[in-house]
Formats: structure tokens, sequence, C-alpha cells
């Protein structure tokens, strides 16, 4: 059974504070990773579809990475600001089209 | 992209009742899933439907489970006999062409009393 792990489980910063979060998953039969950014009351966003060892995707101040040989991808978050708070989502694509997510960290970015 | 929109936002039912939600996507495509969030617990897969026929189901999607597209657009998740354990938020996604990313609808909320 794919398990996905996320660490931290949440996390607190300060505005204008940098911060990453992992992604851990068995390396075997991958395909492809998301990240999710899903805010209170609202759906999950995508932010990122990696694929390939040693992707790297920024968008705005967020950027991932991806190792595919040890199994984890990270996402940072330079300079935090209060709507950065959300839970971010990773999940893993293996055989098939069916995700398998982590269980999320939850960030919370005081002004 | 466009997203989908799910009906009801949240429903409330008694134990063994069924449930239809329902999942409109504002364009024609053929990649459709069913996830849910048990409140607590992680994001987890149930069923994928791929031009109007079920691709890949979960061990949690049994016999109670059903999904449909029957008009062409509206796509369906019923359950049939719910249990307190279906309680959950159910989330429609449609998947992006090009990347492979989903588009979440808005989810929908059962409670099973």
């Amino acid at each position: 059974i794919l398990n996905v792990e996320q660490s931290p489980q949440s996390l607190h910063v300060q505005e204008g504070d940098s911060t990453n979060f992992t992604c851990s998953f068995p390396s075997s039969n991958f395909y492809a990773l998301h990240w999710y950014r899903w805010e209170t009351a609202k759906s999950p966003e995508a932010l990122f579809v990696m694929t390939l060892n040693g992707d790297e995707k920024k968008k705005g101040r967020i950027s991932a990475t991806l190792n595919t040989k040890e199994g984890y991808s990270y996402l940072y978050i330079k300079g935090s600001q209060p709507e950065d708070s959300a839970t971010y989502l990773c999940a893993v694509q293996s055989t098939g089209n069916k995700l398998v997510f982590g269980a999320g960290t939850i960030l919370r970015v005081k002004s | 992209e466009p997203e989908v929109t799910q009906t009801p936002s949240h429903q409330v039912t008694q134990m063994g009742q069924e449930v239809i939600l329902r999942c409109v996507p504002i364009s024609n495509h053929l990649y459709f899933y069913w996830y849910r969030q048990i409140l607590g617990q992680k994001v987890e897969f149930l069923v994928s439907f791929y031009n109007n026929e079920i691709s890949e189901k979960s061990e949690i999607f049994d016999d109670q489970f059903s999904v449909e597209r029957p008009d062409g657009s509206n796509f369906t998740l019923k359950i049939r006999s719910t249990k307190l354990e279906d309680s959950a938020m159910y989330f429609c996604a449609r998947q992006g062409e090009n990347t492979g990313e989903l588009f979440f609808g808005e989810g929908s909320r059962l409670t099973v009393l």
C-alpha cells in the first residue's frame, strides 16, 4: 500500500519568515507528485505537478523540488504572508490515475 | 481552467437512507474522480470515471456506492444505504488535460445520523 507522509503536521510562522515542508513517498512505481493548497472553506487548488527526478517548479514565492530516487519532495514558501495560511497537501500518483494523499501540513502565518 | 460545481453543499441524512451527490462540470471533460475526507483523516480516493465507465475504484467503493453520468453532463455519486462512517466531505474532481492536476469542486459535506 502506497503511503505518503508529510511533515511537519503543522507550522506557525511570522509574516516574512521563509518555511518549507516535506513530503516522503516510496520511490518505486512513481509516476507524478502533486502539491495542493487547501484554504479553509474552499476546495484544494493545485500548485504543482512534477514527474521527473530533479524537477524544480516555482510559482511566485512558492517553489517545489522533487527527488524520485530517494522519495521526497520539498515545498518552499519565501517571505510568508498571512494569505499563505492553508493546509498544504502532497499527493503521489503511481499506477493508474488515482492520487494517494498525505495528511497535509497546516501552515499559519501570523502578521 | 473552470472548476466543477457540486450539490448539495451539505446534506444531513439518517443511517440507512440513500444519498445522491452531484457534480456538474462547466465544460465537457472525460475524466472525473470522487475523493472524500473523513474529519481528521487523509483525503482518500474513491473512484475514477472515464468516458462514462468506472476506470478504477478503491476498496472503500463497495456495493453500496455507485457512480453514473446519466445525461452526459451531471456526474453523480450514490450511496445506497448510508452508514455512520460515511460521514465525510466528498469532493468531485476533474483532471486537467495538460498537466494532470485535479480541479476540485467545493465539496459536499455528508452527515449521517
